[in-house]
């Protein structure tokens, strides 16, 4: 089964900075990855699917990239409302498998 | 409106047996999947199972298989989850999802997600 890691696991960094997460699967799953937020007491939310597109609504301060086994997901500008946790999922046939998480918090 | 609407939170004792809840509303339920996310305290989510309420077909992840059943109730738009001996590490946040399939690129994901459904288990 395919395996996922993130790192860092957390981070803390000032409004405006630019944030970049990286995650890896354990093998090529070319870009059947997306990526989650959720906030503190809430249901996670999709945020990027297929690696790079990003959901309808979602701020174009995020974005995602990446494809094979090595992906980032990027906050351009950090803003107060983005305190969450990121998963990325990555996804084969009906078998799905989250990343361990990174903790964004505000310096 | 594409909607999950889990049962409220649940607290029982080991041994015993529990059935969460699932109501879908504002799409197709029998044409998609639903899936179970499993967050323990203070940790991440991993992936339970998911069924397709059509035909009641379900897969789970090797970590939960004969540990929990997911079923659906077409009549009722309504997916579950059931432990039939509940165990103190069991108490948890359990999320029910819609896995969203694209046709044509073949791209899926959950979206969107229930509430949570919190259970404690506790002598």
């Amino acid at each position: 089964d395919i395996q996922m890691t993130q790192s860092p696991s957390s981070l803390s960094a000032s409004v405006g900075d630019r944030v970049t997460i990286t995650c890896q699967a354990s093998q090529d799953i070319t870009n059947y990855l997306n990526w989650y937020q959720q906030k503190p007491g809430k249901a996670p939310k999709l945020l990027i699917y297929d690696a790079s597109n990003l959901e309808t609504g979602v701020p174009s301060r995020f974005s995602g990239g990446g494809s094979g086994t090595d992906f980032t997901f990027t906050i351009s500008s950090l803003q107060p409302e983005d305190i969450a946790t990121y998963y990325c999922q990555q996804y084969d046939n009906l078998l799905f498998t989250f990343g361990p998480g990174t903790k964004v918090d505000i310096k | 409106e594409v909607q999950l609407v889990q049962s409220g939170a649940e607290v029982k004792k080991p041994g015993e047996s529990l059935k969460i809840s699932c109501k879908a509303s504002g799409y197709s339920f029998t044409n998609n999947w639903i899936g179970w996310v499993r967050q323990m305290p203070g940790k991440g989510l991993e992936w339970m199972g998911i069924i397709y309420p059509g035909d009641s077909d379900a897969r789970y992840n090797p970590s939960f298989q004969g540990q929990v059943t997911i079923s659906v109730d077409k009549s009722i738009t309504t997916a579950y989850l059931q432990w039939s001996s509940l165990k103190a590490s069991d108490t948890a946040m359990y999320y029910c999802a819609r896995r969203f399939y694209q046709l044509g690129s073949g791209s899926n994901w959950f979206d969107p997600w229930g509430q949570g459904t919190l259970v404690t288990v506790s002598s």
